[in-house]
Formats: C-alpha cells, sequence, structure tokens
C-alpha cells in the first residue's frame, strides 16, 4: 500500500478563491510527521506547513492552513486568498517516527496546482 | 536557518562516467540525505547520512552509489558509473528542526 496518497493530479483555482489539496497518508506508527512543500518550476523544494501526529490543532502558516483529520488519515492542504504564484507542485509528506531522529520523509506523487485569473 | 546550497545546479555526463554531486558547506548539521526526482515523478528517498555513517538507504541506491563527508562539512553522493535513467534532480536535504526538513536547490543530472 503506498504510505502517502495524493489523488488530484491536477487542480484549478480562480485567483483569490482557496483550493484544497488532498493528501492521504497509511502508518501504523503512533508518531508520525506530515508536511507538504511546493515545488515551483525552478524546481526547488520549499517547506510550507508541518503538522505532527499528537498536535491537537490543525497546523497554519500564514495562508496556508493543514486540516488534519486523524481517524481518516488524511493531512489535506488548505490554501486561502489564492495569487497567481501559488502555481506550482504540491507534494504531501511524512516522516515516520518521532522527530529528531534521522528517519526519512516519503512522498506522495503530488498534486499540480494551475491559479487562473 | 541557514540554506542548503548544492554544487552544481546542473551536470551534464557521458553514460558509464562517473559523477559526484556536492552540498556545501555545511557544518554542525548530524543529518543529511539524498532524494532523487525523476522528471515529472516523486521525490524518492536515497539515503540518508548521520554521524559520518549511512543510517539508512532505499533499494534504489545500489553499489553505484555512495556518499561521504569528507571534510567535515560538504556532503558528497557519488555515482560511480552512471546510466540514463540516472537522469533525475537530485537533493541534498538536512533534518534542522522537529518541524522541517530543509531541502537544497538541487541538482539535475542528465546523462548522455
Amino acid at each position: 500500500a503506498q504510505k502517502i496518497t495524493q489523488t488530484q493530479p491536477g487542480m484549478f483555482v480562480q485567483e483569490k478563491e482557496a483550493v484544497t489539496l488532498d493528501c492521504t497518508y497509511d502508518t501504523s506508527d503512533q508518531s508520525y510527521g506530515l508536511f507538504w512543500y511546493k515545488q515551483p518550476s525552478s524546481g526547488e523544494m520549499i517547506f510550507l506547513i508541518y503538522q505532527g501526529s499528537y498536535d491537537e490543532q490543525n497546523a497554519t502558516e500564514g495562508r496556508y492552513s493543514l486540516n488534519f483529520q486523524k481517524a481518516r488519515k488524511s493531512a489535506n492542504l488548505v490554501i486561502s486568498a489564492s495569487q497567481l504564484g501559488d502555481s506550482a507542485m504540491y507534494f504531501c509528506a511524512m516522516r515516520e517516527g518521532r522527530g529528531g531522529t534521522a528517519s526519512k520523509l516519503t512522498f506522495g506523487t503530488g498534486t499540480r496546482l494551475q491559479v487562473t485569473l | 536557518e541557514p540554506e542548503v546550497t548544492q554544487t552544481p545546479s546542473h551536470q551534464v555526463t557521458q553514460m558509464g562516467q562517473e559523477v559526484i554531486l556536492r552540498c556545501v558547506p555545511i557544518s554542525n548539521h548530524l543529518y543529511f540525505y539524498w532524494y532523487r526526482q525523476i522528471l515529472g515523478q516523486k521525490v524518492e528517498f536515497l539515503v540518508s547520512f548521520y554521524n559520518n555513517e549511512i543510517s539508512e538507504k532505499s533499494e534504489i541506491f545500489d553499489d553505484q552509489f555512495s556518499v561521504e563527508r569528507p571534510d567535515g562539512s560538504n556532503f558528497t553522493l557519488k555515482i560511480r558509473s552512471t546510466k540514463l535513467e540516472d537522469s533525475a534532480m537530485y537533493f541534498c536535504a538536512r533534518h534542522g528542526t522537529v518541524r522541517g526538513y530543509t531541502f537544497g536547490s538541487g541538482t539535475r543530472l542528465t546523462v548522455v
């Protein structure tokens, strides 16, 4: 089974609208971390937001928020007030085990977001 | 947090040649990682490096690959005899805080 599943290969959103990018995960660990990264056409991987498995509040970072539903094993990224510069590939990733260890990240296949006028 | 710097940004090499990809300079970090992203595909884990030793490696990381930290700061990935299918973006990353892994800007490797 895939550890990280992103079912939306591509999404369109109008400028200034909100958009939700889906991510579901699979792990038997009690302690894990979920991450979202943005990859613009230039290729770099930009960290957006993090949610720990024991965090009770949904993570927020500016216009980004993470809708964490632990029982459903989903960690959807919500981008509010979309901007043209948000057009990029978005990857969901998971670290299994405690933070502070050398655990690797496992990535999903990504969602390409296109923001339109 | 300081950025992760990778060199070169783009390398073209002939099949069968050795290449060395570098993260420079990094100090006072213990955890490092190499990831690979074949064009248009997902990011795949290659190897993690902790305290100057390999901590974990994926099945992709076969005998053609090696990593080292030769002078305590540079962190290198060597591919001994490149194949066409090694063409990809290679990312170095460090584990800086519990929250985030910081990725370098990547090296785009093209094998011809």
